[in-house]
């Protein structure tokens, strides 16, 4: 069982370039989440989607934007990287909303320099 | 409206000790609540969870976490730490789906001294 699985795991981005995050998901899970770890402020909600073709913004949306095309893939895009956006990035999923536990990828490092 | 407060920012205990990770939290509904952990570099593992089930909520690796309402605590305690425990832990609360869902903790450092 894969669970939960992002690509790449580590990226080195400049200032103003673009890239995407991917996220995939085995369990059949119609929730899917983006967050961003940063220290001593633990995880921090970016966007979210309850269902294939659905996103909704998070806690911390700005400079991102997400695709949910297929119920197994969540994309996180980021249009023009800033320093600010350095951070650890986990995806994560779960059956429902409400009572059942997410699922976590192993999280993708980026650096923007 | 739901948020998580943890007490303490770091831990440190010897080994063969007992483990108090204490967490707060506060929703508008009833809350699902988890302790989740992270060792250096890796994705975040559940260690337990409460769903309005029993208030003492046994986890994997000997923790365990008791629901207390009265006093909006989810504490986590493990009866004798081992350095395999070293790690940082949330502590999650969830009271509904949407940007609700999954609100986090900033987390405890859990340190074991040998």
């Amino acid at each position: 069982n894969a669970g939960v699985t992002q690509t790449p795991k580590f990226r080195v981005l400049k200032t103003g370039q673009s890239m995407t995050l991917l996220c995939a998901q085995d369990m059949n899970h119609e929730y899917m989440y983006w967050y961003r770890q940063d220290p001593g402020m633990g995880l921090r909600l970016i966007h979210y989607s309850v269902g294939e073709g659905t996103t909704a913004k998070g806690e911390v949306p700005d400079g991102y934007n997400v695709s949910r095309l297929k119920k197994q893939n969540f994309l996180l895009g980021l249009e023009s990287a800033a320093p600010s956006q350095t951070s650890v990035y986990f995806c994560a999923s779960s059956y429902t909303g409400q009572g059942t536990e997410a699922f976590f990828g192993q999280g993708t490092r980026l650096t923007v320099v | 409206a739901q948020s998580v407060t943890q007490l303490d920012s770091h831990v440190s205990v010897s080994e063969g000790t007992p483990v108090l990770l204490r967490c707060n939290y506060s929703s508008s509904y009833s809350p699902s609540l988890f302790w989740y952990v992270q060792h250096p570099n890796k994705g975040l593992q559940l260690l337990l969870k409460y769903t309005s089930a029993a208030t003492l909520v046994k986890g994997i690796n000997g923790f365990e976490a008791e629901f207390k309402k009265s006093e909006t605590s989810f504490h986590l305690t493990k009866p004798s730490a081992h350095m395999s425990d070293a790690a940082e832990y949330f502590c999650v609360v969830n009271s509904g789906g949407g940007a609700d869902g999954l609100t986090f903790g900033k987390g405890t450092h859990l340190i074991i001294q040998p």
